[in-house]
C-alpha cells in the first residue's frame, strides 16, 4: 500500500514557540493532503485540506493564522503551530488520496506536547 | 446534517467470541464508507472502503459490509492481536476526498 511519512513523530516545545511538522507522501504524488488532529480517546477532526499550489482551505472554527498549511511540491505538505499553547497540545495526522483512488493513506501522526 | 455514528462505543471479547460492530450514517452523496484500524499512538491503517449497498469486503478474521443507511465489521474468532480502536468515515459532499469520521469503538480481545 502507498505509504505516507510525518515528522517529528513526537515534539515537546515551550508555550509561545513555532513549531513545524512534515508531511510526505513517500511513493505518489498528492495534489491534496488533509490535516487531522486527534484528542486522548476521540475521534479525528478534519482541520484544513492542504492543496498544491493554492492557499489551504480551511474547517470552520480552525484559525488559519494559528495552523499555516504550506503544500510546498506534489509529496510535501507542511502544518506549522504558530505562537504554540498547552490547549494545542494534541495528535496530528496527515492523510494523502492518491490519484485515481478514492482511499486516502494517513501518516503516524505526531504527538504535539507544548509545556 | 451529514454525520456518522458509531456502536459500541468499547466492546470487550474473549478470544474467539465472533461480534459485530455498527456504523450508522446519514449523508448526502456518499463517495465511500471507510474502515479503519487505529492502534495507540499510531495513524489509522486502511481496510476497507465500501460503495454501494450491498457491497461485502473479507480480509483475513474481518468483513466488512454496508446497506443504505450503516456498515456492519464483522469480527470472526477475533485474537488479541485484533484489540484496537475501529473508525468508520465517509467520504461525501462537494469535497472529494474529504472524509468525517465516527467516534470510533475500542475493542479489546482477552486472550
Amino acid at each position: 500500500g502507498a505509504v505516507v511519512s510525518q515528522h517529528p513523530s513526537r515534539v515537546i516545545c515551550k508555550s509561545g514557540t513555532s513549531v513545524k511538522i512534515e508531511c510526505r507522501s513517500l511513493d505518489f504524488q498528492a495534489t491534496t493532503m488533509f490535516w487531522y488532529r486527534q484528542f486522548p480517546k476521540k475521534s479525528l477532526m478534519l482541520m484544513a485540506t492542504s492543496n498544491e499550489g493554492s492557499k489551504a482551505t480551511y474547517e470552520q472554527g480552525v484559525e488559519k493564522d494559528k495552523f499555516l498549511i504550506n503544500h510546498a511540491s506534489l509529496t510535501l505538505s507542511t502544518l506549522t503551530v504558530t505562537s504554540a499553547h498547552p490547549e494545542d497540545s494534541s495528535f496530528y495526522i496527515c492523510s494523502a488520496p492518491r490519484a485515481g483512488a478514492n482511499e486516502q493513506f494517513f501518516g503516524p501522526g505526531t504527538r504535539l506536547t507544548v509545556l | 446534517e451529514d454525520q456518522v455514528t458509531q456502536s459500541p462505543e468499547a466492546l470487550r471479547l474473549q478470544e474467539g467470541e465472533s461480534s459485530s460492530l455498527n456504523c450508522s450514517y446519514t449523508v448526502s452523496g456518499l463517495r465511500g464508507l471507510f474502515w479503519y484500524r487505529q492502534d495507540p499512538g499510531k495513524g489509522p491503517e486502511f481496510l476497507f472502503t465500501l460503495y454501494s449497498a450491498g457491497e461485502e469486503k473479507e480480509k483475513e478474521r474481518l468483513k466488512a459490509t454496508l446497506t443504505k443507511k450503516e456498515s456492519f465489521l464483522h469480527i470472526t474468532a477475533p485474537k488479541p492481536e485484533d484489540s484496537a480502536t475501529y473508525l468508520c468515515a465517509f467520504g461525501g459532499g462537494t469535497s472529494y476526498g474529504k472524509l468525517t469520521f465516527g467516534q470510533g469503538t475500542i475493542l479489546t480481545v482477552h486472550p
